[in-house]
């Protein structure tokens, strides 16, 4: 089975660009958690979607929004770039029930100039 | 809020060494306690976990046992090798309303020396 995969692997933007990610998910699981890891901050929920649904999310601004299709990938967007956004975004998928262990990919290196 | 405390390193050790990395959380209730492993370069993967008190979590020669009492899960190593190199990370499992999150510690990075 094919793991979780995340594109682009690095992105390269300046402040106030937008830049959307995108994460599909390990075939069959429907919850899809994205996170963001910095040096400074280092690992933080953003939001979880499942069957096209957010049904949390971090506590992070506006800027950052995500979507999730009918077939379970996901993007994630952020709009008006600052310099603190540049970090490793990490997808996971878990198959959606209770307790299901999550599985990450190998996550988008964003920098933003 | 819930959170998770680790030792932040970074831990040097020489190979065959004895590895203890101490993590402590705060929760409401009794979650789920995970270790991971970011190798560099990649995403992270899962070392090992432990769902309720006193479950004793193994995987390649890692160990961790959850401690209630203390409020811990600290991770143990007989002796580590070079391809140990890492960083480890502990994290807690919330869940409420079909949703889940995972809250991580700020990560230790372990480099082991042949």
């Amino acid at each position: 089975k094919a793991g979780v995969t995340q594109t682009p692997r690095y992105l390269i933007k300046t402040r106030g660009q937008q830049v959307t990610l995108s994460c599909s998910p390990i075939s069959g699981h429907r919850s899809v958690s994205w996170y963001q890891q910095t040096p400074g901050q280092g690992l933080q929920f953003l939001f979880e979607y499942f069957s096209e649904t957010q049904r949390n999310k971090g506590n992070f601004p506006g800027r950052f929004s995500g979507r999730q299709f009918s077939n379970s990938r996901s993007e994630m967007n952020v709009s008006t770039l600052e310099l603190g956004d540049s970090a490793l975004y990490l997808c996971a998928s878990r198959a959606g029930s209770t307790n299901n262990e999550q599985f990450f990919g190998p996550g988008t290196r964003l920098t933003v100039l | 809020g819930d959170s998770v405390t680790q030792m932040e390193g970074p831990v040097t050790l020489s190979e065959e060494a004895f590895l203890t990395i101490n993590c402590t959380y705060t929760a409401t209730g009794y979650p789920s306690l995970f270790w991971y492993v970011q190798y560099p370069g990649e995403g992270l993967q899962l070392l090992l976990k432990a769902t309720k008190a006193d479950d004793k979590g193994s995987n390649k020669g890692f160990e961790a046992t959850y401690r209630k009492e203390t409020t811990s899960f600290h991770l143990e190593k007989g002796s580590v090798q070079v391809s140990d190199s890492a960083v480890y990370f502990c994290a807690l499992r919330i869940s409420q309303g079909g949703s889940e999150k995972l809250v991580f510690g700020k990560g230790t990075k372990l480099t082991v020396n042949p």
